[in-house]
């Protein structure tokens, strides 16, 4: 079972900071990576894809991929305490059809 | 926006009883998954569905499960002799294509709460 592990959390900042959100995943193989923003009672909902290393942008948020390290993270700047929700790290199967997903960290932003 | 949309919202069933769980992917997309989240855990997949057959399970998929694309628009998951343990957020997924090591996102549908009393 490839594994996609992420902190639960709570991650704690406060309005206006950067909240950090890591990722790492077991398969080296893995080549395409997702972050879903998950509201209580809710269902995922894609913030952002990365397929490359180095970072993507995209608003305020901002994917980096280290394939070499197997790590993924995601940057949220300006933090509204309306991103406060679960944030959760995909990563495809081999076959290309199943997302692993880790169980998510939940990040509260404070105002 | 184009959406996936899942029916209904919420079933409740008496253990023992069959569930079907209803799903209408977004239009142009041609891959389709169901996807579980049991309450405080992570979500898992279940199955993928392509040119009218399976093209990858996991393990929670057994017999006990079953997907059918009845008609052009429809994607439903059965669930037989439903479990106390089948209570959970199932969730639809689509995407424009599934081929091996894919880049393409899967978008989820609302979700249909399952509760197994």
């Amino acid at each position: 079972q490839k594994e996609v592990e992420q902190n639960s959390g709570p991650l704690s900042v406060p309005e206006g900071a950067i909240a950090s959100l890591n990722c790492t995943y077991s398969d080296r193989v893995s080549q395409s990576f997702f972050w879903y923003r998950q509201y209580s009672g809710k269902s995922p909902e894609l913030i952002m894809s990365i397929y490359s290393n180095g970072d993507k942008e995209d608003g305020r948020f901002t994917a980096q991929l280290n394939k070499a390290s197997q790590y993924v993270s995601l940057l949220i700047r300006d933090s509204q305490p309306s991103d406060s929700a679960t944030y959760l790290c995909a990563v495809y199967s081999n076959s290309g059809y199943a997302l692993n997903f880790g169980k998510g960290t939940s990040l509260l932003v404070t105002p | 926006e184009p959406e996936v949309t899942q029916t209904p919202s919420h079933q409740v069933t008496q253990m023992g009883q069959e569930v079907i769980l209803r799903c209408v992917p977004i239009s142009n997309h041609l891959y389709f998954y169901w996807y579980r989240q049991i309450l405080g855990q992570k979500v898992e997949f279940l199955v993928s569905f392509y040119n009218n057959e399976i093209s990858e399970k996991s393990e929670i998929f057994d017999d006990q499960f079953s997907v059918e694309r009845p008609d052009g628009s429809n994607f439903t998951l059965k669930i037989r002799s439903t479990k106390l343990e089948d209570s959970a957020m199932y969730f639809c997924a689509s995407s424009d294509s599934g081929t091996s090591g894919s880049t393409d996102t899967q978008y989820f549908g609302p979700g249909t709460r399952l509760t197994v009393l």
